[in-house]
């Protein structure tokens, strides 16, 4: 059974570095042609892809965020992780992790980590 | 970036209403397109992966077709339960990219 899940501070200033966790079971992230990705969604607004990592650590992120991203994994505790510095109020969303295995879609999601930015 | 552009943004139906929702890319991403369903408050779900491959326990109501630039994801007989927002995304080019959203409500 593959489960995901979120967890983040919450709520942060402006221009603080938001950390992500995304736990998972179910799958491997050293499995040929799994991934990770991470997507956000603003209240009442559409979906934004934001970064993915694959099972041999290429990452790809969404230039819109100009270099605030940074997408990692712990392939042995089953996590990945997202940072975005510099913080915004633009930036309140929930934050999804989903899984991706090749070109099946993702599958399987998260169920969303709210975060706030509000000084 | 390739942008999806989602049609309409909003549908009103009613229950056993045939519905066609389109999506179109501002550049050629060939089957690699993604349909998911998001109701309120819930994660999204996927639908449809590689434009018109039904994702396992879909209920075959739902229909994906398209390829290039123009694609369509069709609800027959459509249920009370399908009233969601529906999102395609392209992932043919980094970053991959979402449309807008169609908003699928009741007549």
């Amino acid at each position: 059974q593959v489960t995901l899940k979120e967890s983040g501070p919450g709520i942060l200033q402006p221009s603080q570095t938001l950390s992500l966790t995304c736990s998972f079971s179910g799958f491997s992230l050293s499995t040929y042609g799994m991934c990770v990705g991470w997507i956000r969604q603003s209240s009442g607004k559409g979906l934004e892809w934001l970064a993915n990592i694959w099972w041999n650590d290429d990452k790809y992120y969404n230039p819109s965020l100009k270099n605030r991203l940074t997408i990692s994994k712990d392939t042995s505790n089953n996590q990945a992780f997202l940072k975005i510095t510099n913080m915004d109020t633009a930036d309140t969303a929930t934050y999804y992790c989903a899984r991706r295995w090749a070109y099946y879609g993702y599958a399987f999601w998260g169920q969303g980590a709210s975060v706030t930015v509000s000084s | 970036n390739t942008v999806m552009t989602q049609s309409p943004t909003s549908m009103f139906i009613s229950v056993g209403d045939r519905v066609t929702m389109n999506c179109k890319a501002s550049q050629n991403v060939g089957t690699n397109v993604d349909w998911y369903q998001q109701k309120t408050g819930q994660s999204p779900k996927l639908l449809i992966y590689g434009a018109s491959n039904r994702y396992t326990g879909v209920p075959d109501r739902f229909t994906g077709s398209g390829s290039g630039t123009d694609f369509t994801l069709t609800i027959s007989n459509m249920q009370a339960e399908d009233l969601a927002v529906y999102y395609c995304l392209q992932y043919n080019y980094n970053p991959n990219t979402f449309g807008a959203g169609t908003k699928l409500e009741l007549k």
